[in-house]
């Protein structure tokens, strides 16, 4: 089945330092959706990219998708405290379901 | 609007007991999915309902069952709990079947099988 890598596993950075996630599919996606997790708490959708290298920003995080759309990134400027919590992106092949990835768990030390 | 729901939030079952996790939404969408987490592995599918009256499995269906009661309503059901299926897991509802909407999720439930 499809299938939707992401890296790193886990990030442990200090407070204002910058913050990527990046996601590999082996097969061209029909588009890409990402969604972060708080600890205990439950994915929330952030944002979907559609567009062959879509580049996206919320306040302090910015979205990419590559040109030949089969990977993607979310880049957080100066993380704070408040950005802790684990990010999925999510890949969509027309047709079929929503794959998740395995996700990044982002912690920010103060 | 409460959005989606799910009971219980936390529960412990022995090995070979059976339960139901239930979950409602009232955003009157179409589409509703069961996934389970567990750590490293992301939100895996076990079982989806595009709409009201089907069922399909997803990705790791194997000891669970799910009924679609009604459009809001979808229900997962473990049959006989073994300790592999101890997990959070998740519901989440979209509008529209096939088509790549915003999921929007539950709070999940706890469960642990001993």
């Amino acid at each position: 089945g499809q299938q939707v890598m992401q890296i790193p596993q886990y990030q442990h950075v200090q407070e204002g330092e910058d913050f990527t996630t990046y996601c590999n599919s082996s097969t061209t996606l029909s588009n890409i959706q990402w969604y972060k997790q708080r600890p205990g708490g439950h994915p929330v959708f952030l944002i979907q990219l559609v567009k062959s290298g879509e580049v996206k920003k919320q306040k302090r995080l910015t979205f990419q998708f590559g040109e030949a759309k089969k990977n993607s990134s979310l880049h957080i400027t100066a993380t704070q405290t408040t950005d802790v919590g684990t990010y999925f992106c999510a890949g969509w092949w027309y047709g079929n379901k929503l794959v998740f990835g395995a996700g990044t768990i982002l912690r920010v030390k103060s | 609007n409460a959005g989606v729901t799910q009971t219980p939030k936390f529960q412990v079952l022995k090995t070979g007991q059976s339960m139901t996790l239930q979950c409602a939404q009232d955003m009157n969408h179409n589409s509703m999915y069961w996934y389970r987490q567990d750590p490293g592995m992301g939100l895996r599918l076990i079982y989806y309902s595009a709409s009201e009256g089907t069922t399909d499995k997803g990705e790791v269906p194997n000891g669970y069952n799910v009924s679609r009661l009604n459009k809001r309503e979808f229900s997962l059901r473990l049959e006989s709990a073994a300790p592999s299926q101890t997990s959070v897991y998740f519901c989440a509802s979209s509008f529209r079947a096939g088509a790549s909407d915003e999921q929007f999720f539950g709070p999940g439930t706890r469960l642990t099988v001993l």
